[in-house]
């Protein structure tokens, strides 16, 4: 079954450390996403990628960065320079330029400061 | 500043009756829209979309209506079910959308039995 699998579903992270959030996908989509959700808040782009070795940043990517080695894998790490990691990140893909096709997300990664 | 807004937060409807959840938008160069459906500790799950050149899709209890000069999107579930509890997110983009979907903030919709 094709979809998109994030690694852990939990995470905790002591304060200064960085942590890397996983998300692979087997959907051969050309592009990848990762979002952030506060509790009230709607998703807001971290990083996005359009092809391999090629990423942008999104609306938030301050204290974040990403990787694109394999068009498969796109691991986010949180930096100690994020002031407030504490939130679910949801990774994403998409067929590019598709308009009439919605990004298929992944299950998510709680991530807590401890 | 807010280029989505979903305005209400939360709203209750009974079981059987039409759910109507609303989105607004200021960025006239969007020209895709969908809505997702998001359970607590999930990630979103597409529902429906439409395309900027028409103003209505329907599938099955789902239908969504799109007033581009009101720059207003909205969600019409009927008849509601229970298992229509959830947040929605409305979402949109320009230009093919290779540069990621700009999110509204969520309305919480609880089905009352």
């Amino acid at each position: 079954d094709g979809g998109i699998t994030q690694s852990p579903k939990y995470l905790f992270r002591k304060e200064g450390q960085n942590v890397t959030l996983s998300c692979e996908q087997n959907l051969n989509h050309d592009a990848m996403y990762w979002y952030r959700q506060d509790p009230g808040q709607g998703l807001r782009l971290i990083y996005y990628s359009q092809i391999v070795n090629d990423f942008q940043k999104g609306d938030i990517a301050e204290g974040y960065s990403v990787s694109r080695e394999k068009k498969e894998s796109f691991p986010l790490t949180v930096t100690s320079a994020q002031k407030n990691p504490t939130a679910f990140y949801l990774c994403a893909s998409s067929i590019l330029l598709a308009a009439n096709y919605g990004y298929t997300f992944g299950s998510g990664t709680r991530l807590t400061v401890v | 500043d807010q280029q989505v807004k979903q305005n209400s937060p939360s709203l209750s409807v009974q079981e059987g009756r039409i759910s109507i959840l609303n989105c607004d938008y200021t960025n006239s160069m969007f020209d895709y829209f969908l809505w997702y459906k998001k359970y607590p500790a999930e990630g979103p799950t597409f529902l429906i979309s439409i395309s900027s050149i028409k103003d209505k899709n329907e599938d099955g209890r789902f239908t969504v209506f799109l007033n581009k000069s009101a720059k207003h999107l909205s969600l019409h579930i009927v008849p509601s079910q229970p298992g229509d509890s959830a947040v929605y997110f409305c979402a949109m983009y320009s230009g093919g959308g290779a540069d990621g979907l700009t999110f509204g903030k969520g309305t919480h919709l609880i089905i009352q039995p």
